[in-house]
């Protein structure tokens, strides 16, 4: 298994739910990753796990809660979200250590917060 | 400051043509360069990676060369397809959990 599986694939929601956005891969690896790419950006960086451990947040909003339950695993908690939230919210994932390592992305989940 | 700029912004070439991207970085210490393929509404796909000692890659059609000296590298594609039209996003990463620089991607459009 050689990537980065994300669900769902589109979510709507309006500005007072709460929803979770699911990353998964089976690749061992032990650094993972969130950004957050508006149309006709560049991805921006919102945190990286390490080992299971939150070692970068990009000062992202609380509206936004990352939760890493084990090392294939990586969720993203959103509640009260705002309009301009809505974006392609990708998922990687990039084995530690080694000079060759590249990050895999996911497909990514495309948002819309009405 | 950490910087990776593309360019061109967007470009159309007719199939079957060649076409050069480039990608100029000051990001330092710079660990590796990678190319990476995005078509709309999807996740980017690594195209190729290259460290320092690496002068060029080749993927296929795509052939990346890298100039540590003057932080410049390109993007080479051959006999281009319908399915090449796509963003081609230049990513510089730094050494220390793989923390990567975007540019902001060359959008190609290639024509039948």
């Amino acid at each position: 298994d050689t990537e980065v599986t994300q669900t769902p694939k589109h979510l709507v929601m309006g500005m007072t739910n709460k929803k979770s956005l699911k990353c998964e891969q089976h690749m061992g690896h032990r650094a993972m990753y969130w950004y957050k790419q508006k149309a006709k950006k560049p991805p921006e960086l919102m945190f990286v796990y390490s080992y299971e451990k939150l070692s970068i947040n990009e000062s992202v909003p609380s509206r936004f809660s990352p939760e890493c339950p084990n090392s294939s695993l990586l969720n993203l908690h959103l509640h009260a979200l705002q309009p301009e939230d809505s974006a392609l919210y990708l998922c990687a994932s990039r084995p530690v250590g080694g000079s060759q390592e590249t990050q895999y992305f996911g497909p990514g989940t495309r948002l819309l917060v009405l | 400051k950490n910087q990776v700029e593309q360019s061109p912004q967007s470009l159309i070439i007719l199939e079957g043509k060649n076409c050069t991207l480039q990608c100029n970085y000051t990001v330092s210490p710079f660990s590796n360069l990678r190319w990476y393929k995005q078509d709309t509404g999807r996740g980017p796909v690594s195209l190729t990676i290259m460290t320092f000692s690496e002068n060029t890659k080749s993927n296929g059609r795509y052939t990346a060369t890298l100039d540590a000296d003057t932080k410049q590298s390109s993007l080479h594609i051959t006999a281009s397809q319908l399915s090449d039209s796509a963003s081609y996003i230049c990513v510089v990463s730094l050494s220390t959990l793989g923390r990567l620089y975007f540019g902001r991607g060359t959008q190609l459009t290639v024509w039948p």
